[in-house]
């Protein structure tokens, strides 16, 4: 089984459309966080969410946000997308301590 | 605010050298450290981990020691194998906060 699931692995769309990328962890963590990873492999802290809170990094743009239906789920939207949005986005997910994080098999998101 | 700092890539090596990517860190505390590996088209996958100072982790053969006078956790293996290729991440965690992550270092193994 899985344990931390992305959908789609891939998505190309053209600039300005809004599209979603889904995540769900079956490991009864309580926290999910949604990382950007860019051309040069730097991953950057986008949301960290539990049940409790929202967490957002300052630099990600509003177009960006989260959505948690359950616990085990915690998607992301993105709106107005633009060519610098392109890059590869890493759903994971750990428990409240920080034990260790279980990440997903990422979604590349070219925007063309 | 919390940050990792590792040496910069990539790093060519030869089958069976000794292996060391080094690991600093900046932090409030005392956090949990871990070293993380990505293969090509993958996710990133728990490779060691530390929780304390002087704890060492290991697995597959690559070692971390948690140095809290030094703020290190450097990553050492005796001999690397082709198949180690990949690009390996430093990362700190601190409680009620987020991981924070190296740039990566890529490693290549010639065989």
């Amino acid at each position: 089984d899985t344990a931390v699931s992305q959908t789609p692995k891939y998505l190309v769309t053209q600039m300005g459309n809004d599209k979603s990328i889904k995540c769900e962890q079956n490991l009864g963590h309580d926290t999910m966080y949604w990382y950007k990873q860019d051309s040069k492999k730097f991953l950057k802290i986008m949301f960290s969410y539990n049940n409790k809170e929202l967490i957002i990094n300052e630099t990600v743009p509003n177009r960006f946000s989260p959505k948690s239906p359950d616990k085990a789920h915690l998607n992301l939207h993105i709106n107005s997308l633009e060519l610098g949005d392109s890059a590869v986005y890493f759903c994971a997910s750990s428990h409240a301590g920080g034990t260790e994080a279980f990440f997903g098999q990422g979604t590349r998101l070219t925007v063309v | 605010g919390d940050s990792v700092t590792q040496m910069e890539g990539p790093v060519t090596l030869s089958e069976e050298a000794f292996l060391t990517i080094n690991c600093t860190y900046t932090a409030t505390g005392y956090p949990s450290l871990f070293w993380y590996v990505q293969y090509p088209g993958e996710g990133l996958q728990l490779l060691l981990k530390a929780t304390k100072a002087d704890d060492k982790g290991s697995n597959k053969g690559f070692e971390a020691t948690y140095r809290k006078e030094t703020t290190s956790f450097h990553l050492e293996k005796g001999s690397v194998q082709v198949s180690d290729s990949a690009v390996y991440f430093c990362a700190l965690y601190n409680y009620g906060q987020n991981f924070v992550f190296g740039p990566g270092t890529r490693l290549s193994v010639l065989p």
